[in-house]
């Protein structure tokens, strides 16, 4: 089965600092996708990646597939308190196969 | 258009009692899916319906664990009878492809089994 291994599994860092998560996969991935949960809310969608050495941005954040699409990184720049919250990735488990499997998730404080 | 939509935000039960959940995918999205995620861990795969039937439900816990999709429109999650095991938040999600689509979450029914 697809296994998606996030690392770090907790993230603490001053606001205005960049950081990266990083999420690496076992098999190759054929769509993967970032979301961000805050406590007591849904997830909610960032960003989806499907090719190898994709790189997508949405305001401050970056997310990249690397050329093998075997791992992830997202990057937050400047990072803001609006930021904090678990990062999530999530994978098609491969191709044709429709379960969307996560990470355990990345918990991110920013701290003032 | 409006999103997932789970109900009831919170169930507090006693073991042994039945709960029932019920998620409202996105109009048109045949594909559901649900999720759980215990206390301090990974959000867990339970089962995905295209539209009315079963295409994976290699997640669900047990058979106290059940989930319908009649019509192929809402669906819910049944727990008969509950155990302390099954406290946590279960999430529904759906999306319209099967692939490299996202998928739109509710917002969890937080479940405490005491």
């Amino acid at each position: 089965s697809q296994e998606l291994e996030q690392s770090p599994q907790s993230l603490i860092v001053q606001e205005g600092k960049n950081l990266t998560i990083n999420c690496t996969s076992s098999k190759t991935l054929y769509g993967l996708y970032w979301y961000k949960q805050k406590y007591g809310e849904g997830l909610i969608f960032l960003m989806m990646l499907q090719k190898g050495g994709e790189e997508k941005s949405h305001e401050k954040i970056t997310a990249k597939l690397d050329e093998k699409k075997q791992q992830s990184s997202l990057h937050i720049t400047a990072s803001q308190p609006s930021h904090a919250g678990i990062y999530l990735c999530g994978a098609d488990s491969i191709q044709g196969a429709q379960k969307l499997v996560f990470g355990q998730g990345t918990r991110l404080t920013i701290n003032p | 258009e409006a999103g997932v939509t789970q109900f009831p935000s919170h169930s507090v039960i006693e073991k042994g009692q039945t709960v029932t959940l019920r998620c409202d995918p996105i109009s048109g999205h045949d594909n559901l899916y649900w999720y759980r995620r215990v206390m301090g861990k990974e959000i867990k795969f339970l089962l995905h319906f295209v539209k009315e039937s079963k295409q994976d439900e290699s997640g669900m816990p047990n058979n106290r664990f059940l989930a319908e999709r009649t019509g192929g429109t809402y669906s819910t999650l049944k727990v008969q009878p509950a155990e302390l095991e099954d406290s946590g938040v279960y999430f529904c999600a759906s999306r319209r492809g099967q692939t490299n689509t996202e998928a739109f979450f509710g917002q969890g029914t937080r479940l405490t089994v005491v």
